[in-house]
């Protein structure tokens, strides 16, 4: 167990649906990254944010979305779901450090199916 | 910026030969370097890492890398293979994020 929880493990859909996928950090981390591993793009960075602020992008569509609570658990928002968005994503969560030496903590992912 | 490059997507040895993964890394600033595991349908697990300091790092499960600025690489090694081997393993460089390599799978022959 890394410490990092992310719900649920599979998550089968239908196109043009909307999900959420909820990530709760190692405790006493503040940064949480979400990724996505595709066979075909590999692992993406999607998004961070670092105690309820958004604080870097990367490859994330205009129709995912997230957010950090206060309690720093995170959500990652999928709608208008098509089937090249069925991939597995990665929540994980890194130490308060002004620059990150440890690396990051992942979670198990959750499997997106759309069908 | 920063990049990874891995080369090989598949890498196949006999159990107890040497393991070799090369990576090789841009970055703009001093880069702190990663090698990641990840085992079929599980998440990833770190295996080890250079920040600062001694170039030659060990990780867990009897893994290496050496650090080479003037090669720019990162290359991860283990002695002896053993069937457990076998999974994806995965180059890193945080420079302002981490940026991951596409992946090398590791397959180990009886």
């Amino acid at each position: 167990d890394s410490g990092v929880t992310q719900t649920p493990k599979h998550l089968i859909t239908a196109t043009g649906q909307r999900v959420t996928l909820r990530c709760s950090p190692r405790s006493g981390d503040l940064s949480v990254y979400w990724y996505q591993q595709s066979l075909d793009q590999g692992l993406q960075f999607l998004i961070q944010y670092y105690n309820g602020e958004e604080r870097a992008k990367g490859n994330i569509l205009e129709r995912f979305s997230a957010q950090q609570f206060p309690d720093l658990h995170s959500e990652l928002n999928l709608s208008s779901l098509e089937l090249g968005d069925s991939a597995l994503y990665f929540c994980a969560s890194s130490a308060p450090s002004y620059r990150v030496r440890y690396g990051y903590t992942f979670g198990s992912g959750t499997r997106l199916t759309v069908v | 910026a920063q990049s990874v490059t891995q080369l090989g997507s598949h890498v196949s040895v006999s159990e107890g030969a040497l393991v070799l993964l090369r990576c090789n890394y841009s970055s703009s600033v001093p880069p702190y370097l990663f090698w990641y595991v990840q085992y079929p349908n599980q998440g990833l697990q770190l295996l080890l890492k250079y920040t600062t300091g001694a170039t030659l790092v060990k990780g867990i499960n009897g893994f290496e890398a050496e650090f080479k600025k003037s090669e720019t690489s990162f290359h991860l090694t283990k002695p002896s293979a053993h069937m457990s081997d076998a999974a994806e393993y995965f180059c890193a460089v945080y420079g302002n994020k981490l940026v991951f390599g596409a992946g090398t799978i590791l397959r180990v022959k009886s």
